[in-house]
């Protein structure tokens, strides 16, 4: 299996609701990152955390990181129509030089 | 704004055909990256280079083989086009090798090989 795994695989959610997401990874990390992509387009970055940081917000993002569990969330609070998309955590590890190592990505469907 | 753009969004080839895929960033970045995208299996690195005329090989670089001339673009070569190259293609930039570096995504380009 892959070093980052997200979970659920989909996620269907009702305007106003919050939405989480979930990554596992395998292997030791440098950082964290959560990418969003729309519907047939490229990925935009959303938001890093380090290693040694538990918690970041950005917005409406909240993002968790525990490297002894080896897992991190990505909360959306408040989520809206327009947040329908895929999300993607991307684990970044040194091996050589650093590398970015992307999950299967969950979608999320907020339903207005 | 970083821009990253692709040479097309959709793509039809015949197999046995030669294609070109192409890139540019217009932000002066080190670091570009083809990725292939398909469905259940995320994002799976093809190539990367981090300097003109540097290449190195991804996960999976069977049957592609990338050329960098200039620093703002880097291309993707399918020598000869097959149906399992069918998939959705993916070009990122990054500003260099630093453990913090964002990636910067083009539109992606949607390949059809008949």
């Amino acid at each position: 299996s892959q070093q980052g795994e997200e979970d659920p695989q989909a996620l269907s959610i009702q305007e106003g609701e919050n939405a989480t997401m979930n990554c596992s990874y395998k292997t030791s990390i440098n950082n964290l990152q959560w990418y969003r992509q729309n519907s047939g387009r490229g990925l935009v970055h959303l938001i890093l955390i380090r290693s040694n940081e538990r918690e970041k917000h950005s917005g409406r993002l909240r993002v968790t990181l525990d490297t002894s569990k080896k897992s991190s969330s990505l909360l959306i609070t408040a989520s809206r129509a327009a947040d329908t998309a895929s999300y993607f955590c991307a684990t970044v590890l040194r091996a050589g030089g650093f590398k970015t190592i992307f999950g299967a990505g969950t979608r999320l469907f907020v339903k207005a | 704004d970083v821009k990253v753009t692709q040479s097309s969004r959709y793509l039809v080839k015949r197999t046995g055909e030669k294609v070109f895929l192409e890139c540019v960033q217009d932000m002066d970045h080190e670091n570009m990256f083809w990725y292939r995208q398909d469905p259940g299996l995320g994002l799976r690195l093809i190539y990367f280079s981090y300097d003109v005329k540097m290449k190195e090989k991804g996960d999976i670089p069977e049957g592609y083989s990338v050329s960098r001339e200039k620093k703002e673009r880097f291309s993707l070569i399918l020598e000869s086009a097959s149906t399992n190259q069918t998939s959705m293609y993916l070009c990122a930039s990054s500003h260099s090798g630093s453990s913090t570096d964002t990636q910067y995504f083009g539109p992606g380009t949607r390949l059809t090989v008949l």
